[in-house]
């Protein structure tokens, strides 16, 4: 039973540089989000997904891209990454979006 | 602005004794409140929710407390167990929103056997 998957666990990048972060989930979960955890800062939402085809904008989503082409699978995109981005990532979802959210382990980015 | 505050960064208590976390909202119009759990390198996982229209939710050795006017909220564990030692965060919405959740920092609560 995966849940959610998250890849990779750990990334080093240098400023400048762009990358993709993976979530996948095999509930067949509609809702999906992604969060940054900071140090002394509860989880903050990003971007969220209401089904497939769907995204939206979150409470801190500049800098990133998101997209849903299927139930499963919804990447984060950093386009060009700067050293504010260093954080912890986590992707969650939901059967809906009024229902609590299973999460991934996340992914722990820093920039340089 | 941190709508949703947990002022202890952490607690220490005995097995077997009573752990309590708080959390407090700044936003009157919160109506629904969930408690996660994390361990180490794992993601958070649901523990207990409480809508407004209650002040008690009960799920086995865990019970979360809601004073409205307060604006505040508990979790007691009874009894605490060295399993129970992980991140405790507070989250809150109106209505029941993901698109919504506010998140305290967390409580780090560590179970001495």
């Amino acid at each position: 039973n995966a849940g959610v998957t998250q890849t990779p666990k750990f990334q080093v990048l240098k400023t400048g540089q762009s990358m993709t972060l993976q979530c996948a989930q095999d509930m067949n979960h509609e809702y999906m989000s992604w969060y940054r955890q900071d140090p002394g800062m509860g989880l903050r939402l990003i971007h969220y997904s209401v089904g497939a085809g769907i995204t939206d904008q979150g409470e801190v989503p500049n800098g990133y891209n998101v997209s849903r082409s299927t139930t499963e699978d919804f990447p984060l995109r950093l386009l060009s990454a700067a050293p504010s981005q260093t954080s912890v990532y986590f992707c969650a979802s939901s059967a809906v979006s009024n229902q609590p959210q299973h999460f991934g382990d996340g992914t722990r980015l820093s920039i340089l | 602005d941190q709508q949703v505050k947990q002022n202890s960064p952490s607690l220490s208590v005995q097995e077997g004794r009573i752990s309590i976390l708080n959390c407090d909202y700044t936003n009157s119009m919160f109506d629904y409140f969930l408690w996660y759990k994390k361990y180490p390198a794992e993601g958070p996982t649901f523990l207990i929710s409480i809508s407004s229209i209650k002040d008690k939710n009960e799920d086995g050795r865990f019970t979360v407390f809601l004073n409205k006017s307060a604006k505040h909220l508990s979790l007691h564990i009874v009894p605490s167990q060295p399993g129970d030692s992980a991140v405790y965060f507070c989250a809150a919405s109106v209505g029941f929103d993901n698109n919504d959740m506010r998140f305290g920092a967390g409580t780090r609560l560590t179970v001495k056997p």
